[in-house]
């Protein structure tokens, strides 16, 4: 199957400062990708939908000043955590839509705030 | 009401055991539906699709039910790798949305 890579894996940061992550589809070409946010024992969440060259469509309840979404290539989506709090401090996974239905994961970026 | 629903067990079954979970989904439009399994800490990953005339994969083995509006997986013969959690996911009538149910947890024994 198709490959989506996350970077960076994990990433511990002060409190007030901004964080990005970064998500490519790694052999594949991706117009859509989407961010999620996962709590401990919780489901996916969706935040946002991110299209290639357009600005994101982001979910209700969700800062888009806060969570700032990138779309700049086809094969590259970036998230900004900015002025990062601990309640930020979630598993964070990326997905890249390569067909009609079928989407696949990156492998989370786990981000703790102190 | 949400809009996809699983029991989230957890289910805690002995290895060789048959265990079978549902989901639910409130919009009657939705097109797409999948089964996912993630393991802790991990990125979810793709299960099986689930197809309106059912399908099968080895062990495992989906059906839909338009009608009352809810997916169903069985697992046979159970193994301690099959330990994880086990997401229902439906896309509805937005070509761009697909929404996860909160996951059911399963734990085989030996």
């Amino acid at each position: 199957g198709a490959v989506v890579s996350q970077h960076p894996s994990w990433v511990i940061c002060k409190s007030g400062t901004s964080v990005k992550i970064e998500c490519r589809s790694l052999d594949f070409q991706a117009t859509t990708m989407f961010w999620y946010r996962q709590f401990p024992k919780q489901s996916l969440m969706l935040m946002a939908t991110s299209n290639e060259g357009s600005k994101a469509t982001y979910e209700q309840g969700v800062e888009k000043d806060k969570f700032l979404i990138n779309h700049a290539s086809l094969t590259l989506s970036t998230l900004t955590v900015t002025s990062a709090h601990p309640e930020d401090s979630s598993f964070y996974i990326c997905s890249a839509r390569a067909g009609v239905d079928e989407q696949f994961f990156g492998p989370g970026t786990r981000l703790t705030v102190l | 009401r949400k809009e996809v629903e699983q029991d989230p067990g957890p289910f805690n079954v002995p290895e060789g055991a048959t265990v079978a979970f549902n989901c639910t989904y409130s919009n009657s439009a939705s097109q797409s539906f999948f089964w996912y399994r993630q393991d802790c800490r991990k990125e979810p990953k793709l299960l099986m699709s689930v197809y309106s005339s059912g399908n099968e994969d080895g062990r495992f083995t989906a059906q839909l039910n338009r009608a009352s509006q809810y997916i169903s997986l069985l697992i046979r013969d159970s193994k301690l790798s099959d330990s994880a959690t086990y997401l229902c996911v439906v896309r509805g009538s937005s070509a761009s949305k697909i929404i996860f149910g909160s996951g059911t947890r399963l734990s085989i024994r030996p």
